[in-house]
């Protein structure tokens, strides 16, 4: 079945410096993925939807000049936690779905800013 | 704005047990509700959906509109059946379709 994959699992940073999340779709074209944050014990918290081709839609409270989206190709989608600070590590997940195809979740980067 | 509520944590039972996982959800509109496992060390994938109707590895989920809830049910749990479980609401055909999340219940099945 359809199979979306992110890398890294699991990055340790130091803090100011700035780190990349790739999301692939592996066989279907994702035309729209979404990145949620998963902070211990909590829910996953919706970031920010983005569609190829076009700007990223932040959710209220989510810095995007912080948290950079680039979703440039139908399979891959990035993002980039800049100028990274402890308060930034968190469980980041992606998760992609196509015109018809259901939504598809990544397996998660954990990241420890130090 | 669309909520999901889990109101439990952990919810523990021994095998063979009946289970009832609650999910109340509030949106104005239409939604699509879902449940989503992820079982240890897995991503998270999709249980089932209420636009199915469906049953899947045993566990049954009705939607009631009257009482906005979604719970997911099972007559007998079994050991597998312990994972983390979300309740997920989608804004349905309109609207973004990103997922809402509930804070999860953790179902733990004792032998």
């Amino acid at each position: 079945g359809a199979v979306v994959s992110q890398h890294p699992s699991w990055v340790i940073c130091k803090s100011g410096t700035s780190v990349k999340i790739e999301c692939r779709s592996l066989d279907f074209q994702a035309t729209t993925m979404f990145w949620y944050r998963q902070f211990p014990k909590q829910s996953l918290m919706l970031m920010a939807t983005s569609n190829e081709g076009s700007k990223a839609t932040y959710e209220q409270g989510v810095e995007k000049d912080k948290f950079l989206i680039n979703h440039a190709s139908l399979t891959l989608s990035t993002l980039t936690v800049t100028s990274a600070h402890p308060e930034d590590s968190s469980f980041y997940i992606c998760s992609a779905r196509g015109d018809s195809s259901p939504l598809h979740f990544g397996n998660g980067t954990r990241l420890t800013v130090t | 704005a669309q909520r999901v509520t889990q109101p439990e944590k952990l919810l523990s039972v021994f095998k063979g047990a009946p289970v009832e996982l609650k999910c109340n959800y509030s949106y104005s509109g239409s939604p699509e509700l879902f449940w989503y496992v992820q079982y240890s060390r897995q991503r998270l994938q999709l249980l089932l959906r209420h636009i199915s109707r469906e049953s899947i590895k045993g566990f049954t989920a009705d939607l009631n509109k009257g009482e906005t809830s979604f719970h997911l049910k099972k007559p007998f749990a079994q050991e597998e059946d312990s994972a983390m479980y979300y309740c997920a609401l989608s804004e349905g055909h309109t609207g973004r379709r990103a997922l809402t999340f509930g804070s999860g219940t953790r179902l733990q099945v004792q032998p």
